[in-house]
């Protein structure tokens, strides 16, 4: 079946680096790739997505980047604050279906 | 505009006990879902609905009902609770069947069966 595999689960990284997460998909036919950020008590909330017609997407500080060929996509949070500091999930869907296939997720700790 | 509501936010149950967690929503979303959250093993769907009076199995749905019988509530019961369906549970909607839509979480239910 569908898979979705994040790397790495805990980033820890100083305050002003970069952070970079990967995930990896399985599914070829997969066309939507959205990244939550989960604050601590909270709900995933979307931070920024990118369609399969698109190699790259930048919003600020976060940029999420797509290989269709590889089957990887990116997320790069750069000029990390400590309210970066949060879980990050990855997803994917394919075209003509309903579900999100999520990544295992990662915990981010910038550290001032 | 309220969002996605869950309720109750925490809850005990004791083996074998029922309940209902509650979710609605007012943003008119035809797609509405559930998952629950355990530690290293991200969002998993348990069910999930395209639609009044529609609703389809997700990758985890044993031990867990849904109904949908108006477009803004989706209800999750536990018809027997186990210790093995302590989790958070989250759940979620969006608009359009198939396309590419920002899902909205609710805030979340963390469940402890004892």
């Amino acid at each position: 079946g569908e898979n979705v595999e994040q790397h790495p689960s805990t980033l820890s990284v100083q305050e002003g680096d970069s952070a970079v997460i990967k995930c990896t998909y399985s599914d070829s036919a997969s066309n939507y790739f959205p990244w939550y950020k989960q604050e601590l008590g909270k709900g995933p909330q979307l931070i920024i997505d990118i369609r399969s017609n698109v190699g790259e997407k930048k919003d600020q500080r976060i940029a999420v980047t797509l290989n269709k060929t590889a089957k990887h996509f990116s997320l790069h949070i750069t000029e990390t604050q400590p309210e970066d500091s949060a879980v990050y999930f990855c997803a994917a869907k394919t075209s003509g279906t309903y579900k999100y296939i999520f990544g295992t997720g990662t915990r981010l700790k910038v550290l001032a | 505009n309220a969002g996605v509501t869950q309720t109750p936010k925490f809850q005990v149950l004791k083996t074998g006990q029922s309940m209902t967690l509650q979710c609605a929503q007012d943003m008119n979303h035809e797609y509405m879902s559930w998952y629950r959250q355990d530690p290293g093993m991200g969002l998993r769907l348990i069910h999930y609905s395209v639609g009044a009076g529609i609703t389809d199995q997700g990758e985890v749905p044993n031990g867990y009902n849904v109904s949908r019988s108006t477009t803004e509530d989706f209800p999750l019961r536990l018809l027997s609770a186990a210790p093995s369906q302590t989790s958070v549970y989250f759940c979620a909607s969006r608009y359009d069947q198939g396309k590419n839509t920002e899902a909205f979480f609710g805030q979340g239910t963390r469940l402890t069966v004892v």
